[in-house]
């Protein structure tokens, strides 16, 4: 049983679009993450959002954690090249960190 | 500042052959330890964790083993490979003093053949 989902599953834009990517779960969770993983490497941890209907920003990413702490977004405003790779959530639930099923982004130059 | 090393990068092993991929962290005390294996381009397979030294906790049953002989030191082991172990593995940490965070290592790209 998969606890997060994560949609789309792929996704291929212009360099300029914007995007947003969803985390989505029937749970509730204490925290959520995002994480952005490059081929070959260790997924790189992006944010944290601990309280329901939290918003934070790193640069031109924009987080959210949903009011009920069940769900979570990730929009990119004006996506570049460097934006390319593969967008993981996780939320811990007791020892465990449970993963999303990942979004691989694609930005075309 | 705390880090975390895996080894090696990449390995190449014939099927039956054993296996010992090895994790530190450096910077803290008491972590929790993960090994995750990971299939291409997708999300993460959780093998074991660890909250302390010997104590081991089973995901997935397999021939994968874990063991944690220091308190900052995880060893994922195996005493015959399978074509299907091939795949990415990850080593993570959290920090003892927050429920939130999870750092991971650079990965072994372990192709058994």
């Amino acid at each position: 049983t998969q606890l997060l989902e994560q949609s789309p599953q792929f996704l291929s834009i212009q360099e300029g679009e914007n995007l947003t990517v969803y985390c989505n779960s029937s749970s509730v969770f204490s925290s959520l993450q995002w994480y952005r993983q490059e081929p070959g490497e260790g997924p790189v941890l992006l944010v944290t959002v601990v309280t329901g209907g939290e918003v934070k920003k790193l640069k031109r990413l924009t987080f959210q954690f949903g009011d009920a702490r069940k769900d979570s977004s990730l929009h990119i405003t004006a996506a570049q090249p460097g934006d390319t790779g593969l967008y993981l959530c996780a939320g811990p639930l007791g020892n465990q960190f449970y993963f999303g099923t990942g979004t691989s982004l694609t930005v075309i130059p | 500042s705390q880090t975390i090393h895996q080894w090696p990068a990449t390995l190449v092993q014939p099927v039956g052959s054993p296996l010992s991929l090895e994790c530190t962290v450096e910077g803290t005390s008491n972590p929790n330890l993960y090994w995750y294996r990971q299939a291409a381009g997708r999300g993460l397979q959780l093998l074991f964790y660890s909250v302390g030294i010997g104590q081991i906790s089973s995901e997935v049953p397999q021939n994968l083993s874990a063991s944690r002989p220091q308190d900052r030191q995880f060893i994922l082991s195996s005493k015959k490979l399978l074509l299907s172990d091939s795949g990415f593995y990850l080593c993570a940490w959290r920090p003892a003093s927050s429920y939130n965070e999870q750092f991971f290592g650079p990965g072994t790209r372990l192709t058994v053949l």
